[in-house]
């Protein structure tokens, strides 16, 4: 199994959809958690970190579950802009090196 | 510096010669990583310093790869006698290395190399 999981997608939806996105990992250690965005022919910037009671940001909601080892994504009122690849990125407690999900491509479409 | 900096943006070599490529990370950050993608594919970790310490290699697919960094600036990646397969985007990223928010990585825009 395969430390941090992703479905590549794609996920194909119309402009103001609503679209979740998960991630698990396999390490229960684990301790840091962040959704990235890869824009195509670009490097990885960061989205949100995720926190163990969730956070929002505008448009966007992270939420941790740590009994079933899941992060998720959540975005409303999908823009074209939204279109790109999500990585989910998972660090374990006393290690500095991230593992990072393959990526989820979503595509946002008039 | 504003960000992470990597040059050159774009390396075109033979198959055989030796490149080199240079990053630039964010002052402060003591932390640098270096990550490869290949076209359509995810990050594969290949090498992390941090600070003076030894240098975490386990990632680097041979020993034509090697990589240097003097304290807490300036590294460099070097793969010698370049094969087709090492034709790929080499991203580089830089982090305060601290618990949380900390572990957060700011990459660079990449050096796109091609192995002709």
């Amino acid at each position: 199994r395969k430390e941090v999981e992703q479905d590549p997608g794609p996920f194909n939806v119309p402009e103001g959809a609503t679209v979740a996105f998960n991630c698990t990992y396999s390490n229960s250690a684990s301790q840091s958690f962040f959704w990235y965005r890869q824009d195509c022919r670009k490097e990885p910037k960061l989205l949100m970190s995720v926190y163990s009671s969730g956070n929002e940001d505008g448009r966007f909601t992270a939420q941790l579950n740590r009994a079933s080892q899941y992060i998720s994504l959540l975005i409303r009122d999908s823009k074209l802009s939204d279109s790109a690849t999500y990585l989910c990125v998972v660090t374990t407690g006393g290690s500095y090196i991230p593992t990072f999900g393959r990526g989820t491509s979503l595509i946002v479409h008039p | 510096g504003a960000g992470v900096s990597q040059s050159p943006s774009n390396k075109v070599t033979e198959k055989g010669k030796d490149v080199e490529l240079r990053c630039d990370p964010i002052s402060g950050h003591t932390a640098l990583y270096w990550y490869r993608q290949r076209l359509g594919q995810g990050l594969e970790f290949l090498i992390y310093f941090q600070g003076n310490s030894a240098p975490d290699k386990s990632g680097l697919p041979s020993d034509r790869f090697s990589a240097e960094r003097t304290g807490e600036s300036v590294s460099t990646l070097t793969i010698q006698r370049t094969q087709q397969e090492d034709s790929a985007v080499y991203l580089c990223a830089s982090s305060l290395a601290r618990g949380g928010v900390g572990n957060i990585q700011y990459f660079g825009a990449g050096t796109r190399l091609s192995v002709l």
